[in-house]
């Protein structure tokens, strides 16, 4: 069973601040790393795929970047809006024989206050 | 453009009962289709993936069935619901590398009484 793990649990951020959280997975079985953003009401909307050691991608005023060797990303947004509100989920495809399965983190809770 | 349509997003069914939700994708052709499954305080757990026509592969023990008659058509069944089954189910598509992200259906919120 792979275990990937997103710190924090939860985060309240004041409309304007940076902010940035990690997701930790085994650093031995490594394909890509997804990101989701999961708004209330919503599905997950796919914010990132990333597959080299690295890596940086961004979108607008979310960014994110990636170490396969020590296994783990992080995604920063910067300047954070109240539609900035949303669980963030991190995923892992592990390839081999997993290829194509995501095996997702439990998610950080990120609520933004005007 | 694609589009993934899954069914009922709500349903309250009694313990012992059957199911049947079922999710249909639109303007692709041969998609990796899954279901997941969020229980309460918990995350995404992968609980059926299927590359192709009547290939599933089940991911996790339980008294839950998936099938996939057509190439754009997954369905999740049981036999007899348990208490345990409630929760929130997704209905996800990717175009079958594992570069491609999901793009997942609304959802159905399941409770089991």
């Amino acid at each position: 069973i792979l275990n990937v793990e997103q710190s924090p649990q939860s985060l309240h951020v004041q409309e304007g601040d940076s902010t940035n959280f990690t997701c930790s997975f085994p650093s031995s079985n490594f394909y890509a790393l997804h990101w989701y953003r999961w708004e209330t009401a919503k599905s997950p909307e796919a914010l990132f795929v990333m597959t080299l050691n690295g890596d940086e991608k961004k979108k607008g005023r979310i960014s994110a970047t990636l170490n396969t060797k020590e296994g783990y990303s992080y995604l920063y947004i910067k300047g954070s809006q109240p539609e900035d509100s949303a669980t963030y989920l991190c995923a892992l495809n592990a390839g081999g024989t997993s290829y194509g399965k995501l095996t997702f983190g439990q998610g950080t809770i990120l609520t933004v206050h005007p | 453009s694609q589009t993934i349509h899954q069914w009922p997003a709500t349903l309250v069914q009694p313990v012992g009962s059957p199911l049947s939700l079922e999710c249909t994708v639109e303007g692709t052709s041969n998609p990796n289709l899954y279901w997941y499954r969020q229980a309460a305080g918990r995350g995404l757990q992968l609980l059926f993936y299927s590359v192709g026509i009547g290939q599933i592969s089940s991911e996790v023990p339980q008294n839950l069935s998936a099938s996939r008659p057509q190439d754009r058509q997954f369905i999740l069944s049981s036999k007899k619901l348990l208490l345990s089954d409630s929760g929130f189910y997704l209905c996800a598509w990717s175009a079958g590398t594992g570069n491609s992200p999901l793009h997942f259906g609304n959802g159905t919120r399941l409770t089991v009484t």
